[in-house]
């Protein structure tokens, strides 16, 4: 089946700019999470969806950040005036309640 | 959540066992260890998981003391293809809760 789908794989934008990342979770898995990973770097918690329970947002890094997520599926993670430190790769992964996570190619987003 | 501690990275040759030891000095009663595997411009994928003693899979091995502090992942006979970030996760499968990447091990297979 399908795997975690991740769109757009790479982004360039401006300074100042909204950008939306996109996850597709494969399907039936209930738990979400968002990653960034800057160049060099380890895996940096965004935030966490688990079934219809309240996100757990403690890794955004400012309020520029906000993520949602319809149900169990689609989740939409958006940075709002984008700054140059946000350049990263963001990677998404979705899991059973086992926690083998399951991670999507991830999107390059690169602030100008 | 149990803190993770590795060595930032690891040199090795083909066709040598690796072994990568993860500390996590304060793990609980219920955590799992997991193991993933990251390669450049990839996503992370699972390699292996544990509670206790020794799980052996088709990738790799996973050792754990009695004491759980720590855990030991060996990779047998590794090649130019191993090379990659390892990361070391402990978390409580059972609740279906998050888990928390650390640095991770970079390690370099040379021919």
């Amino acid at each position: 089946g399908a795997g975690v789908s991740q769109s757009p794989s790479n982004k360039v934008t401006e300074k100042g700019k909204d950008v939306e990342l996109r996850c597709d979770p494969i399907s039936g898995h209930t738990a979400l999470y968002w990653y960034r990973q800057r160049l060099g770097q380890g895996l940096e918690f965004l935030i966490y969806f688990q079934g219809n329970s309240a996100p757990d947002k403690s890794g955004l890094p400012s309020d520029r950040f906000s993520a949602e997520r319809t149900g169990e599926s689609v989740s939409t993670l958006t940075i709002q005036r984008t700054q140059q430190e946000d350049s990263a790769v963001y990677l998404c992964a979705s899991s059973l309640v086992l926690d083998t996570q399951y991670f999507g190619p991830g999107t390059r987003l690169t602030v100008l | 959540l149990a803190k993770t501690t590795q060595p930032i990275s690891m040199d090795s040759y083909e066709g040598q066992e690796v072994n990568i030891t993860c500390s996590h000095n304060n793990i609980a009663t219920n955590d799992y260890i997991t193991w993933y595997q990251q390669f450049p411009s990839q996503g992370p994928r699972f390699i292996i998981q544990g509670y206790k003693t020794k799980v052996t899979n088709e990738v790799a091995s996973l050792f754990i003391p009695a004491d759980r502090k720590s855990s030991t992942l060996s990779l047998p006979r590794v090649s130019l293809s191993d090379t990659a970030v390892y990361y070391c996760l402990v978390g409580d499968i059972n609740q279906g809760g998050k888990l928390i990447f650390g640095q991770g091990t970079e390690l370099s297979v040379k021919p």
